[in-house]
C-alpha cells in the first residue's frame, strides 16, 4: 500500500460546480498536508497546507483534514476552466515530500 | 524573481548513456530537491542538496546522483541509462528545508526519454 493514495480520475465537471478531491494516508506521523497544483507541462506550485484536523478556507478552496480517519479533502467552489490541472496531495516527512498520483479535474466551460 | 529553471527542457538518450540534467534555483535559495514523475509511480523523491551537501536521499539505485555547486545550482547524473528512467524529471527550490511547512518551488521539468 502506497503512503498516500488519490483517485486518478480524470474528474470532470460543468463550471460552477463544487469539486471535491481526496486524499487517503497510511502514516500517523504525517503533521502537515500540502496541497499541489499541477497544469500540463509544467511543475507543481503549492495551493495551500494545513496542519491537524480541522478546515483552511483560501478563496475558492478549502482544506479539510480528518486525522482520526487518515483523510485529506479539497474542495474547489464556483470551480472555473482555469481550475484544470492535476491536484496532488503531498505530506511532507523527514525533509521531502510525499505524493499521491494525483487527480486530474477538468472544468468545462 | 526569476522561477526555478531546468534546462534542458526535452533531451532524448539511448539506452547506456549517460545524461546530466541543471536546475538554477530561485536566487536565495539553498536547498535542491529533484523528482521524478512518471504515469505509473508519479512523483518520487530523488535526494536534496543543501550547502553543497547531500542531506537526504530517497530510494534510487546509485545510477542517479547528484551534486550541488556553491552558488546552489545542482545538477543531476543518471549513468546507464535504462528504458524506464523515461520520465520527468523535476528541481525544486527552498530556503532551508528545514521546516515542515516550508514552501517548495518547483521548475517546469526535464522531459527525459530513453529509447
Amino acid at each position: 500500500q502506497k503512503e498516500v493514495e488519490q483517485d486518478p480520475g480524470p474528474l470532470s465537471v460543468p463550471e460552477g460546480a463544487i469539486v471535491s478531491l481526496n486524499c487517503t494516508y497510511s502514516n500517523s506521523a504525517f503533521q502537515y498536508f500540502m496541497w499541489y497544483r499541477q497544469y500540463s507541462r509544467k511543475g507543481p506550485e503549492l495551493l495551500m497546507y494545513t496542519y491537524s484536523s480541522g478546515n483552511k478556507e483560501d478563496g475558492r478552496f478549502t482544506a479539510q483534514v480528518d486525522k482520526s480517519s487518515k483523510y485529506i479533502s479539497l474542495f474547489i467552489r464556483d470551480s472555473q476552466p482555469s481550475d484544470s490541472a492535476t491536484y496532488l496531495c503531498a505530506p511532507p516527512y523527514v525533509g521531502n515530500l510525499i505524493f499521491g498520483k494525483g487527480t486530474k479535474l477538468s472544468v468545462k466551460p | 524573481k526569476a522561477g526555478v529553471t531546468q534546462t534542458p527542457r526535452y533531451l532524448i538518450k539511448t539506452r547506456g548513456q549517460q545524461v546530466t540534467l541543471s536546475c538554477s534555483p530561485i536566487s536565495g535559495h539553498r536547498s535542491v530537491s529533484w523528482y521524478q514523475q512518471t504515469p505509473g509511480q508519479g512523483l518520487q523523491f530523488l535526494f536534496e542538496y543543501f550547502s553543497e551537501t547531500q542531506r537526504n536521499k530517497g530510494n534510487f539505485p546509485g545510477r542517479f546522483s547528484g551534486r550541488q555547486f556553491s552558488n546552489s545550482r545542482s545538477e543531476m547524473n543518471v549513468s546507464t541509462l535504462e528504458l524506464g528512467d523515461s520520465a520527468l524529471y523535476l528541481c525544486a527550490s527552498s530556503l532551508y528545508m528545514d521546516r515542515d511547512n516550508e514552501k517548495l518551488f518547483f521548475g517546469s521539468g526535464t522531459q527525459l526519454s530513453v529509447l
